[in-house]
């Protein structure tokens, strides 16, 4: 059965002090990784996809890594307006592409 | 910036009642999806939709459940007995393309069931 944990539950930063969340996965075969940002009440709206181990993607503050258990998002001199819970889902090749399995998630306050 | 819509967005029902959730997915986008939250948790898979059909469905989305693309914009999830634990965030999603395509949410609609 696909896993997908998520650390720490919760992260309290100060504006300026970078740090990352870690996404762990266990798929068949990862198809893709998505991050997520969900706002509360909100959807969730998307981040990143990583495909294969060794992938970064970058956007503004915000770095996603991969390798072949876990990936990492890595935030760089954040801002109060990152804060919001970060999800990570995965697709798995083997057991139905389609759905995403999603984490818990990470939520993040980014304090003045 | 094309979006996914979803109406209503909060919904409060009687246990036991119908209710039908809609959403209007990205134009041109192919796959749709449903998934939920209920409160504190994490999203859930309940069902993808393309070609008119359902293409893989989870363990959650029983016979109390269906999808519908009614016409070309809009994919409905219809619950026909509400219970109480369905009481969640229902969202919708949709993809352009198959394979490797970013699945894009919609703001989600609230369901309460009293």
């Amino acid at each position: 059965e696909d896993q997908v944990t998520q650390s720490p539950e919760a992260l309290r930063l100060q504006e300026g002090e970078s740090s990352s969340l870690n996404c762990s996965y266990t798929v068949s075969g990862l198809r893709g990784l998505f991050w997520y940002r969900q706002d509360p009440g909100k959807g969730p709206e998307f981040l990143f996809t990583l495909y294969s181990a060794g992938e970064e993607k970058e956007k503004e503050r915000l770095k996603a890594t991969l390798t072949k258990k876990e990936s990492f998002l890595h935030i760089t001199a954040p801002k109060p307006e990152d804060s919001a819970t970060y999800l990570c889902a995965v697709q798995d090749l083997n057991t139905g592409f389609q759905k995403l399995v999603f984490g818990t998630g990470t939520r993040l306050l980014v304090s003045p | 910036e094309p979006e996914v819509t979803q109406t209503p967005s909060h919904q409060v029902t009687q246990m036991g009642q119908e209710v039908i959730l809609r959403c209007v997915p990205i134009s041109n986008h192919l796959y749709f999806y449903w998934y939920r939250q209920i409160l504190g948790q994490k999203v859930e898979f309940l069902v993808s939709f393309y070609n008119n059909e359902i293409s893989e469905k989870s363990e959650i989305f029983d016979d109390q459940f269906s999808v519908e693309r009614p016409d070309g914009s809009n994919f409905t999830l219809k619950i026909r007995s509400t219970k109480l634990e369905d009481s969640a965030m229902y969202f919708c999603a949709s993809k352009g393309t198959g394979g490797l395509g970013t699945q894009y949410f919609g703001p989600g609609t609230r369901l309460l069931v009293l």
